[in-house]
């Protein structure tokens, strides 16, 4: 299994509050994913990563932020959260020399 | 438009038969690839199989066959020999090689009879 983590599994805050998930990988790849799950939307893209400082916006990021200060870690954070933000998220990681990403467990978010 | 379409939101299938699960996608890019990921109830996303747009060949992994139709823009799972465990959701999703981006489908649920 690739190395990945996310903190922290399941959180519950109130509308408003900012919130920060962390995913950190051990596999030393290149590219890291922000991913929200939704009931009939599947898995939509936040916010990526290619590298160190280096990142992009997804289909949906629109009031998500992002930042890649190592490797190893990438911090997905709700400024001011919503209820509209509760969702399971996903972090994904992919080296530069395979095609196919790889998931974190997924944090379950809950804003009320 | 849709990148990846599944129009199978719940499929049945008999222990030990085959089951195939269809998704469609959307691109005028030469060269991409195509993945398919499984869920089962417990939440982890499992990587299953990818395709190449070059790749003559059907990809192969195990039970696991993907049914690459270029003209048709189709990619489609095949699980040979169905198990109980594979009773999951099942995502079909696409890059482009241009891009890092993937797409994802809405998924296809999938429930294995004894």
């Amino acid at each position: 299994d690739a190395g990945i983590t996310q903190s922290p599994r399941h959180k519950v805050t109130e509308t408003g509050t900012p919130v920060t998930l962390r995913c950190h990988q051990t596999e030393n790849h290149r590219y890291m994913y922000w991913y929200r799950q939704d009931p009939g939307h599947g898995l939509r893209l936040i916010h990526y990563s290619y590298g160190v400082k280096d990142t992009d916006k997804g289909e949906v990021s629109d009031g998500y932020s992002v930042s890649r200060s190592k490797t190893e870690d990438f911090l997905l954070t709700l400024e001011s959260a919503t209820s509209s933000q509760t969702s399971v998220y996903f972090c994904a990681i992919r080296s530069g020399h395979s095609p196919e990403q790889y998931f974190g467990p997924g944090t379950r978010l809950t804003v009320t | 438009a849709q990148k990846i379409t599944q129009t199978q939101p719940g499929m049945f299938v008999q222990e030990k038969e085959a089951v195939t699960l269809d998704c469609t996608y959307d691109t005028s890019d030469q060269s991409y690839g195509l993945f398919w990921y499984k869920q089962p109830s417990s939440g982890e996303m499992i990587f299953l199989i990818y395709q190449g747009s070059y790749d003559e060949q059907n990809a192969t992994e195990g039970r696991y066959s993907l049914n690459f139709q270029k003209a048709r823009k189709s990619a489609n799972l095949v699980i040979s020999a169905s198990q109980l465990g594979d009773s999951a959701m099942y995502f079909c999703a696409m890059r482009e090689r241009a891009g890092n981006q993937f797409y994802f489908g809405t998924g296809t649920s999938l429930t294995v009879i004894p």
